[in-house]
C-alpha cells in the first residue's frame, strides 16, 4: 500500500509548546502533503513538498521530508488551542493520493 | 477561494434505499474524488474522475458508483445502502497536473443507514 502513516496517533501538549508528528511511507513519490482537519468537516491543505525538496516552512508551520528514509515531520512552533485538530499526511500517486490514518493532536489551553 | 460544496452534512437512510450524494466545485478542476472516512482506517478513496465522463475505480469502489456529467459536478450514488456504508463521506477537487496537485475538500456528508 501506497498510504503513509502518521505517528505518534494521539499526541496531547500545553498551548505555546511546540508539535512534532511524523509520517512514514513506502513506495517513492512526486509529493508529500499535509492536510489538516477539525472535528467533523473536510480537510484543509496545509503545506506541499516536492520529493526534491528538503525542508520547507509555512508560517508556523515546518516540514522536513527524507526521501532515503521515506519520511516526513510536520513542526507546529508555539501551538494555540485552535491548532486543536487532526493531521494526515498524504503522499502523491499518478492522479491521487494516499492518506494515513492522523495524528489527533490536542492543544490544552 | 476555492469551493467544493455537498448536498448534505448529515443523511440518513433505510437499507436498500438508493442515495445520491452530490458534490459541486467553483473552480474548474478536472479532478474530482470521492473518500469515506472510517475511525482508525484515515480516508479511503472510491472512485475518482479526471474528467467529464470519466471515472477510475479507487480502493474500495464496491457498492458505489458514481456520475460526472458536467465538469463542476461529481455524484456518488448508493445503489442499495447497506448498514456498512455508514460513515463520513469527503469530496474533493483538484487540477490535473502530473505528480498530484493539492486537493480541495468539501465540508463532509455523514451519512448513517439503518
Amino acid at each position: 500500500s501506497q498510504q503513509g502513516e502518521e505517528d505518534p496517533q494521539a499526541l496531547s501538549i500545553q498551548e505555546g509548546e511546540n508539535a512534532t508528528m511524523n509520517c512514514s511511507y513506502k513506495t517513492s513519490i512526486n509529493n508529500l502533503q499535509w492536510y489538516r482537519q477539525n472535528s467533523g468537516r473536510g480537510l484543509v491543505h496545509l503545506i506541499l513538498i516536492r520529493s526534491n525538496e528538503r525542508e520547507k516552512h509555512s508560517g508556523r508551520l515546518r516540514v522536513t521530508l527524507d526521501t532515503s528514509k521515506k519520511s516526513s515531520s510536520l513542526l507546529i512552533t508555539a501551538s494555540r488551542a485552535a491548532d486543536t485538530a487532526s493531521y494526515f499526511c498524504a503522499t502523491s500517486g499518478a492522479n491521487n493520493l494516499f492518506f494515513g490514518t492522523g495524528t489527533r493532536l490536542t492543544v490544552i489551553p | 477561494d476555492v469551493k467544493v460544496t455537498q448536498s448534505s452534512r448529515y443523511l440518513v437512510k433505510r437499507t436498500g434505499e438508493k442515495v445520491f450524494l452530490e458534490c459541486v466545485q467553483d473552480m474548474d478542476h478536472e479532478n474530482m474524488f470521492w473518500y469515506r472516512q472510517d475511525p482508525g482506517l484515515g480516508l479511503r478513496l472510491i472512485y475518482f474522475s479526471y474528467d467529464v465522463k470519466m471515472k477510475e475505480k479507487g480502493d474500495i469502489p464496491e457498492g458505489y458508483s458514481v456520475s460526472r456529467e458536467k465538469k463542476e459536478r461529481f455524484s456518488l450514488i448508493l445503489e442499495s445502502a447497506s448498514t456498512n456504508q455508514t460513515s463520513m463521506y469527503l469530496c474533493a477537487s483538484s487540477f490535473r497536473v502530473v505528480g498530484s496537485r493539492e486537493q480541495y475538500f468539501g465540508p463532509g456528508t455523514r451519512l448513517t443507514v439503518t
